[in-house]
């Protein structure tokens, strides 16, 4: 059972149009959301993080926005670019402990940006 | 700067083998990750340790085994290979003490191949 449901699975937007992908999530002792991003061959890359006591963060293109009621929270990618083509997960952390918690990820999206 | 280093690259074992893969965590981070992610999957927690200690085990077989060094390096054992252990494998670090100190930082990971 997916901990971490994210959709939609692939997206095709025009170069200057807007990604936006959603995740949503069951536990509550989730307290830490982070974006990666993921070329072929690659590892993750961190994007861009959020706790849940802020409701929307924004790094450049990227913005989180984040519904605790509603246990919700979604990427927005502004002026997509053809180098924005790649897979984006979203993931929660639950603080359990100092160090060693682990990351639950949703089942990425696949994102294509068109010229 | 500095990034999570994992070695090799690539390998190619068959089936009943045993394998070991490296991780070397960006400076100073005192704890480190594993994930597997099988073709077209989302990275699956597999375990991590914080201080040279086990912090946090996933879905990890019982045919594979890690373990943290005193400089903070990991290796993961992995013996009696099945076809189904072809995957990539990522290593992530990152700091101790809770908060965004905790943000998990990826290899480039070890793409295994079981014959």
């Amino acid at each position: 059972q997916q901990q971490v449901k994210q959709s939609p699975q692939s997206l095709i937007v025009q170069k200057g149009g807007i990604s936006i992908i959603n995740c949503a999530y069951e536990n509550t002792a989730f307290d830490y959301f982070p974006w990666y991003q993921q070329f072929p061959g690659k590892g993750p890359a961190l994007l861009i993080a959020i706790r849940p006591d802020v409701s929307e963060k924004k790094e450049g293109r990227f913005t989180i926005s984040f519904n605790k009621s509603a246990k919700q929270f979604s990427l927005h990618i502004m002026d997509s670019q053809p180098g924005d083509s790649a897979t984006y997960f979203c993931a929660a952390l639950a603080m359990i402990k100092a160090a060693g918690n682990k990351l639950t990820f949703g089942g990425g999206t696949r994102v294509l940006v068109k010229p | 700067a500095a990034g999570v280093i994992q070695s090799p690259r690539h390998l190619i074992k068959e089936k009943r083998e045993t394998a070991t893969l490296k991780c070397y965590p960006i400076p100073r981070h005192d704890t480190v990750y594993w994930y597997q992610q099988g073709p077209g999957q989302d990275p699956q927690f597999l375990i991590s340790f914080y201080e040279k200690m086990q912090s946090d085990k996933g879905s990890i077989p019982d045919r594979f085994s890690a373990q943290q060094f005193s400089d903070y390096h990991s290796e993961l054992n992995m013996s009696s290979l099945e076809l189904g252990d072809s995957a990539l494998y990522f290593c992530a670090s990152s700091l101790s003490g809770g908060g965004l100190e905790n943000i998990q930082y990826f290899g480039a990971g070890t793409r295994l191949s079981v014959l």
